[in-house]
């Protein structure tokens, strides 16, 4: 399976944008890549996904590189509640069989300072 | 509306003995997994029901461990005999059918065996 490489963590400013960059240079043609995020003692939260076009909703944009090896999610305006471990993976939809068990790497811990 | 709700929220216990976790899903979805993640560890899958279909007990990690859905709504896991490397958080998730449907997690169960 195709995988994907997170920084460790990152910082941030309240109310300034964020870049969380994904690496997946072995991305297949049928893998969409999908976010979620995980806040302390809660479960995964779906943040969004995508193929190939850049993708907009109310918690985030997802910007995909035209060769599609890497993918940045960007939240525009950070808030405290953003706190959180960040997962990038990939759904691989064009062989079927069992592409719904999530596996979730080590992911990026994203303070947001005050 | 209402997420997926999971009880209890945590649970104690003694080693040998057996436990049962609840997962409510989301009105509607037909999709539910259970997924636990270790301290510090990512997720790892362990089951996964679609409406009638039999289910995916692939991720099951021994004979311990059990899950049914009934009526295709609220599932049960069911781990007997409990071992101290049984503690973990339980995740469950739902999800309506289709390619791509993100998954929507509870809050999970956090076991403690001593």
């Amino acid at each position: 399976d195709a995988k994907t490489t997170q920084p460790n963590s990152m910082e941030s400013n309240e109310e300034e944008p964020v870049h969380l960059p994904c690496n997946h240079s072995t991305i297949s043609g049928t893998d969409y890549i999908h976010w979620y995020r995980q806040l302390p003692s809660q479960g995964p939260e779906y943040v969004i996904h995508g193929l190939t076009s850049n993708v907009n909703n109310r918690m985030a944009s997802l910007a995909i590189a035209e060769d599609r090896k890497s993918s940045t999610l960007i939240l525009h305006r950070a808030t405290l509640r953003d706190a959180a471990v960040y997962y990038c993976i990939l759904r691989d939809w064009g062989r079927g069989g069992s592409n719904y068990k999530l596996t979730f790497g080590k992911g990026t811990l994203l303070t947001v300072n005050p | 509306g209402a997420g997926v709700s999971q009880s209890p929220s945590n649970k104690v216990t003694e080693k040998g003995k057996d436990v049962e976790l609840r997962c409510d899903p989301i009105s509607g979805h037909t999709a539910l997994y259970w997924y636990r993640q270790s301290l510090g560890q990512g997720l790892e899958f362990l089951i996964y029901f679609q409406g009638n279909s039999a289910p995916d007990k692939s991720g099951l990690p021994s004979d311990r461990f059990s899950a049914e859905r009934t009526g295709g709504s609220v599932s049960t896991l069911t781990i007997q005999r409990t071992q101290q490397e049984d503690s973990a958080v339980y995740l469950c998730a739902s999800s309506r059918l289709g390619d791509n449907q993100p998954q929507h997690f509870g809050d999970g169960t956090r076991l403690s065996i001593l």
